[in-house]
């Protein structure tokens, strides 16, 4: 099983609404991290979260974290067409908080004009 | 500041052939990350430098890929010879020393025929 799995898979939306992603790890983490890839763009990091927080935003992101659930939401709030993008959870090996990310499959949201 | 810049944005060879992708990390990043993401899959680590040195190098798929940081400078990932399965796009990721993020190049989008 991978570290990193999102539900759900894709995600369809229109403008105006909040959109919720959720992630799910099996092992402990330091961090948790949420970035965005945009179609044929490279992965933007948006947020991350550290074990002994709870929740995070920026702007019109927020972002749980409940590690004993092993899991994270992150909340966009009042979609934009331009939201559209696969969204990621990564986190670090467990015990640290740096080196290699491991990704789940990501979500794809469509925000409909 | 630039970002992680990643050179060709797009390669198309033949099976057999050998492609060289190339990363410039962001000025000062110690730690350079090589991922790629094959069609429909996740997101994967393959190696990570510090400076010129290979830090981990558990997610090269085999040894037709061969990476290199001359002088813990940009970073290049040469795979020869080229197969159908090593169709994808390879992220490229940077970090500095002493922080979690991780930032990623927009990708080089492979297709091997």
């Amino acid at each position: 099983s991978q570290q990193g799995e999102e539900d759900p898979q894709a995600l369809s939306i229109q403008e105006g609404e909040n959109a919720t992603m959720n992630c799910s790890y099996k092992t402990s983490i330091n961090n948790l991290q949420w970035y965005r890839q945009n179609s044929g763009r490279g992965l933007v990091h948006l947020i991350l979260i550290r074990s002994n927080e709870r929740e995070k935003h920026s702007g019109r992101l927020r972002v749980t974290l409940d590690t004993s659930k092993k899991s994270s939401s992150l909340l966009i709030t009042a979609s934009r067409a331009a939201d559209t993008a696969s969204y990621f959870c990564a986190t670090p090996p467990k015990g640290t908080s740096y080196g290699k990310l491991t990704f789940g499959q990501g979500t794809i949201l469509t925000v409909h004009p | 500041e630039a970002g992680v810049t990643q050179f060709p944005s797009h390669s198309v060879i033949e099976k057999g052939q050998t492609v060289t992708l190339r990363c410039d990390p962001i000025s000062g990043h110690d730690n350079l990350y090589w991922y790629r993401r094959v069609m429909g899959k996740e997101i994967k680590f393959l190696l990570h430098f510090v400076k010129e040195s290979k830090q981990d190098e558990s997610g090269m798929p085999n040894n037709r890929f061969l990476a290199e940081r001359t002088g813990g400078t940009y970073s290049t990932l040469k795979v020869q010879p080229a197969e159908l399965e090593d169709s994808g796009v390879y992220f490229c990721a940077s970090r500095g020393t002493t922080f979690e993020t991780q930032y990623f190049g927009p990708g080089t989008r492979l297709l091997v025929l």
